[in-house]
């Protein structure tokens, strides 16, 4: 089974606005990635962030883990047409294992 | 760096065959990691290599499929015979010890 449920499943906005993506896990980690997919492409590394870490931030990008919850957040601010993309979260070290991802639209 | 090669990009071919990936890591990677991706089951890890060994293969799906790294900078998935149902996207990544993940361009193998 997926270690990481991202949601929503989709998502679309307008060029400019902010988007929120959420991703649950369910055993404990070390650490937590996320990912980027443009169509018929491969995986991109975004951010990664460890579990004594409770914020993270990278360009327009702002990752939170919350331990406790077992849930982390990446925000896209100022949101461009060329984010559209299929966003994962990954957990598990080295043998990674991806949730079902989010697709973001940005219309411009 | 060129980053992680696959080839090929696209794969065609009938039930049966034998199909044959193929990957070049990034220099100095120490991991690599075969994946499949399809729209029913998600990204899936096939198996990992530290140092051209084989770590991990639970994520293979049967004895049809076989990975190998004979060296730094070379691996190889191969499924024989090949069948519908195998057909995905299949990506190659590397990485330098317990850090980010480099994904190839993937190859899309259909099976008729």
């Amino acid at each position: 089974s997926q270690q990481g449920e991202e949601d929503p499943q989709a998502l679309s906005i307008q060029e400019g606005e902010n988007a929120t993506m959420n991703c649950s896990y369910k055993t404990s980690i070390n650490n937590l990635q996320w990912y980027r997919q443009n169509s018929g492409r491969g995986l991109v590394h975004l951010i990664l962030i460890r579990s004594n870490e409770r914020e993270k931030h990278s360009g327009r990008l702002r990752v939170t883990l919350d331990t406790s919850k077992k849930s982390s957040s990446l925000l896209i601010t100022a949101s461009r047409a060329a984010d559209t993309a299929s966003y994962f979260c990954a957990t598990g070290g080295n043998k990674l294992v991806f949730g079902a991802g989010t697709i973001l639209r940005v219309k411009s | 760096d060129a980053g992680v090669i696959q080839s090929p990009r696209h794969e065609v071919t009938e039930m049966g065959q034998e199909v044959t990936l193929r990957c070049k890591p990034i220099s100095g990677h120490d991991y690599l990691f075969w994946y499949r991706q399809t729209m029913m089951r998600g990204l899936e890890l096939l198996i990992y290599f530290n140092n051209n060994v084989p770590i991990d293969d639970s994520g293979m799906p049967e004895d049809r499929f076989s990975a190998k790294m004979p060296n730094a900078s070379f691996s190889t998935l191969k499924i024989q015979p090949s069948e519908p149902r195998d057909s995905a996207v299949y990506f190659c990544a590397s990485s330098e010890g317990l850090n980010e993940q480099f994904f190839g361009p993937g190859t899309r193998l259909t099976v008729l």
